[in-house]
Parts: C-alpha cells; sequence; structure tokens
C-alpha cells in the first residue's frame, strides 16, 4: 500500500485564521515532506523531515510552521496567510530521505480570500 | 548546478498514437537517480520510474518505457499507443543530494502537458 492521505481536500481561510493542513502515512517511510504548487508549475519544495527531525526548510516565511508529532504525522499549521499563498499543497513520503521516489499526497487546494 | 528541462510544453497527439516526452538534465554528482511522475487533472502526483546513474538498462512497463542516456544526459519517457487515460502532465525529476544533511532533494523539470485526443 503507498497511500499518502491529506486532510482537508479543500480549505478556504480569512488571511487572519490559523487552520492546519494533516498528512498521514503508514508505510513506514523516514522522510516526509510538503510541497507548495501553483497552476501550471511544478511542485516547489517547503519542508524536509527526515527521522522526524527537520531537516531542511526552504527561506519558507514564517507564517507557515510545520509539525511532525510521530513518524506517521505530517502538520502543516497556518497563520496570517496572504492570497498569494493560495495553491495545491502536497505531502509526500518515501522510505528514505535519500535515493528513493517519493509518494505523494492527493493535495489540499488552499484559497486564502 | 542540478537543472531539469523539460523542453516540451505542451503535446497534442490522436489516440493510439505513440509519443515521446523529453527530458535533459544536469548535474556534477556521480550519483544520482531519476524519476517520471504523472500529475492527472485531479491533482495527485503518481510515482512512474526511478533510475539511478549507475543503471542505463531501458525499461519498459506496458505501454511505458523509458531510455537513459548519460552521454547526452538525457532521460526521455515514451507512451506507445497513446489512450485518452494518458492525459495529464508529466514531470521528469532528478534527486540532488545534500550530504551536509544527508537528505535528498527533487528537482523538477517544468512539466510537459499531454492531451491524447479520441
Amino acid at each position: 500500500d503507498t497511500e499518502v492521505t491529506q486532510t482537508p481536500k479543500h480549505l478556504v481561510m480569512g488571511m487572519t485564521n490559523k487552520k492546519s493542513l494533516k498528512c498521514e502515512q503508514h508505510m513506514g517511510h523516514r522522510a516526509m515532506y510538503w510541497y507548495k504548487q501553483k497552476a501550471k508549475k511544478p511542485p516547489e519544495l517547503m519542508f524536509v523531515y527526515s527521522y522526524e527531525k527537520l531537516s531542511i526548510n526552504e527561506s519558507v516565511p514564517s507564517r507557515f510552521s510545520p509539525e511532525c508529532p510521530n513518524s506517521s504525522l505530517l502538520n502543516l499549521h497556518l497563520h496570517a496567510l496572504q492570497p498569494e499563498d493560495s495553491a495545491l499543497y502536497l505531502c509526500a513520503s518515501s522510505p528514505s530521505p535519500t535515493g528513493y521516489e517519493q509518494y505523494f499526497g492527493p493535495g489540499t487546494r488552499l484559497t486564502v480570500t | 548546478a542540478q537543472k531539469v528541462t523539460q523542453a516540451q510544453t505542451e503535446i497534442s497527439v490522436v489516440e493510439k498514437e505513440d509519443v515521446t516526452l523529453d527530458c535533459v538534465y544536469e548535474t556534477r554528482d556521480t550519483t544520482y537517480y531519476l524519476f517520471w511522475y504523472k500529475q492527472p487533472p485531479s491533482g495527485e502526483l503518481v510515482f512512474l520510474i526511478r533510475r539511478n546513474s549507475f543503471d542505463e538498462q531501458n525499461e519498459i512497463s506496458g505501454r511505458y518505457s523509458w531510455n537513459f542516456q548519460k552521454s547526452t544526459s538525457s532521460f526521455n519517457f515514451t507512451i506507445t499507443a497513446s489512450q485518452v487515460v494518458d492525459s495529464a502532465v508529466y514531470f521528469c525529476a532528478l534527486s540532488e543530494l545534500v550530504w551536509s544533511g544527508n537528505t535528498g532533494k527533487l528537482i523538477f523539470g517544468q512539466g510537459t502537458t499531454l492531451q491524447v485526443k479520441p
């Protein structure tokens, strides 16, 4: 089973709201990722967790705050977002941080009003 | 610096035609990994294939085949007898090894939108 689940599927939030995106995998993967994807563009890496520790932060604004409570769960906390943050947010996992394919979830389509 | 180029932005074919999606990459690493992903209109990226830099053997999986040539830094993807369900955006990606963090990053190409018409 190569399934990564993400909730919610869609999210509309105002610029003063606080919300969270959730990602879960039960494949025993030790690396998890958050990506942001705008229309007609490739995914852009935001964060990488390797063995539950944040290993890469691609200079993402602090209004995005990742959290990895355990090896199966990954959250992305959102606060005071801007309209330009509207995008598809994709979570992925891989067996190991290096050399393996990443398996992606279906994404959360976020709209900031 | 690592880079992936997919020169074809959009391709349109009629069902049952063969189609090749081009991917050219740049890297200074001797050990690297290449991938193809499919993104249908639903949005989820679907993993298709991984190839490491030491394995230049071509691969065939049903109607899909991949041609890896290190001499030209290319990793092309061919769909034989295309079907409407093949309509999607296809991304080629290169795995960058960040040794300081022992973490791999995927460097994506810009993607090729394939439309297969009935």
